[in-house]
């Protein structure tokens, strides 16, 4: 089973901050995402990545960007917040499966997001 | 296109009931299939999956059977615990598209003592 993590776990801000939130794995796993989860619970892809270097837009869009410098490190950045990005944001990796399958992923404690 | 369907919540039930959770699938190809429970203020975990057809997955006395000639995958536990109470999303990957998981909405299930 993976180790993911996620901080901050909470974070509170005021409309116009930039804000990053981080996400590790320690597993080694070539694959990232990240999901924003809305108040109904419904799970949104908005970025994923396949390993160093390689960032995607999701099904999603969103106004936040990703970079994946490091193997075990995708942060997720809002270069100014909003009260529209008020979120649970939940990160993820996955191992390569068979062939070039990434079908299981693990995912972290989530960080929610209220911006006022 | 690719789509998860699976039962609305809340879904309430007594302490030692038998839980059923329908989710059928729309999908390309021949998907993994997958159901991750989500406890409160907390992120998913994987509760079980299954990769082929009549594969069954199990995990803490949950269980859910992959039929692909119904394309579902339901999820049943024989007795409810109190501890039980979380939200539980289907979901299954096909490789297409982004190449993620396509979930379902999620159910929230209550487990009342």
């Amino acid at each position: 089973e993976a180790d993911i993590y996620q901080t901050p776990r909470y974070l509170v801000i005021g409309t116009g901050k930039k804000i990053t939130l981080e996400c590790s794995q320690t597993m080694g796993h070539d694959k990232m995402y990240w999901y924003q989860q809305d108040p109904g619970m419904e799970l949104h892809l908005i970025h994923y990545s396949y390993g160093v270097n390689s960032t995607e837009k999701g099904d999603l869009s969103s106004e936040s960007t990703v970079s994946r410098i490091r193997t075990e490190h995708f942060p997720l950045t809002l270069e100014s917040a909003r009260p529209s990005h008020t979120s649970q944001y939940l990160c993820a990796s996955s191992p390569r499966g068979s062939g070039i399958r990434w079908d299981t992923q693990y995912f972290g404690p989530g960080t929610r997001l209220t911006v006022l | 296109g690719d789509s998860v369907t699976q039962m609305e919540g809340p879904v309430t039930l007594s302490e030692e009931a038998f839980l059923t959770i329908n989710c059928t699938y729309t999908a390309t190809g021949y998907p993994s299939l997958f159901w991750y429970v989500q406890y409160p203020g907390e992120g998913l975990q994987l509760l079980l999956k299954a990769t082929k057809a009549d594969d069954k997955g199990s995990n803490k006395g949950f269980e859910a059977t992959y039929r692909k000639e119904t394309t579902s995958f339901h999820l049943e536990k024989g007795s409810v615990q109190v501890s039980d109470s979380a939200v539980y999303f289907c979901a299954f990957y096909s490789g297409g598209g982004a190449d993620g998981l396509t979930f379902g909405k999620g159910t929230h299930l209550i487990i009342q003592p």
